[in-house]
């Protein structure tokens, strides 16, 4: 099974900077590589997959780069509506898998 | 617009049986795999259940193997989850959510709103 280790698991930051939150997999994944957002109560949203596509209504302001084992999400400017826990996830070894989580926190 | 609603979750003594069901709108549900995932209290996802499009082909997590059942019905455009045998480590709200890209189809958006199970005595 394939673990995805991310960091930090805490980043406190402000409206308007900017994020840089890292996935890195204990074995290579290829280009198979998601990244989730979930806030409180909420269910997980989809934001990137494939590293470096945005799902669909995601704005442009986050992007995902990477390859092999190292991946990075990075929000180029933060909005109030931005602060909350983001998963990475990985298809491509069964069973696919997530990180334990980054809490972007204000 | 897509809709993915879970209901059946609740409260169950270990070793007690329940049914989670999920209704699905706004997209074509026979073109798609679905699968459930779980997340414990206060704690990270973890993938559950994947069933084909079809419902000819399913794959299960190790931790469930034997005892979850994932099954669907295409003519109401729902997905269940049998849940057998359960343990206190299955205490966890268990999402729903259509699965796309790759094979078996491993981006899951979007997401039902969870179904909160408990297992305590």
């Amino acid at each position: 099974e394939i673990v995805l280790t991310q960091s930090p698991v805490t980043l406190s930051l402000s409206p308007g900077d900017r994020a840089t939150l890292s996935c890195r997999a204990s074995q290579s994944v290829a280009g198979y590589l998601a990244w989730y957002q979930q806030t409180p109560g909420q269910a997980p949203r989809l934001l990137i997959y494939d590293t470096s596509n945005r799902a669909t209504g995601i704005p442009a302001r986050f992007s995902g780069s990477g390859s092999g084992t190292d991946f990075t999400l990075t929000i180029s400017s933060l909005e109030p509506e931005d602060f909350a826990v983001y998963y990475c996830q990985q298809r491509n070894i069964w069973p696919y898998t997530f990180g334990q989580g980054t809490k972007l926190e204000i | 617009e897509m809709q993915l609603v879970e209901s059946g979750g609740g409260l169950v003594q270990p070793g007690g049986s329940l049914r989670l069901s999920c209704s699905a709108s706004g997209f074509k549900f026979t073109d798609y795999w679905m699968s459930w995932v779980r997340q414990a209290p206060g704690k990270g996802l973890q993938w559950v259940a994947s069933i084909k499009h079809d419902g000819s082909d399913n794959y299960n997590a190790d931790s469930v193997k034997g005892r979850f059942t994932i099954s669907r019905d295409n003519a109401k455009s729902a997905v269940f989850l049998q849940m057998n045998n359960l343990r206190v480590g299955d205490t966890a709200v268990y999402f729903c959510a259509r699965a796309r890209g790759g094979m078996p189809p491993g981006w899951f958006d979007p997401w039902g709103q969870g179904a909160l199970v408990t297992v305590s005595s």
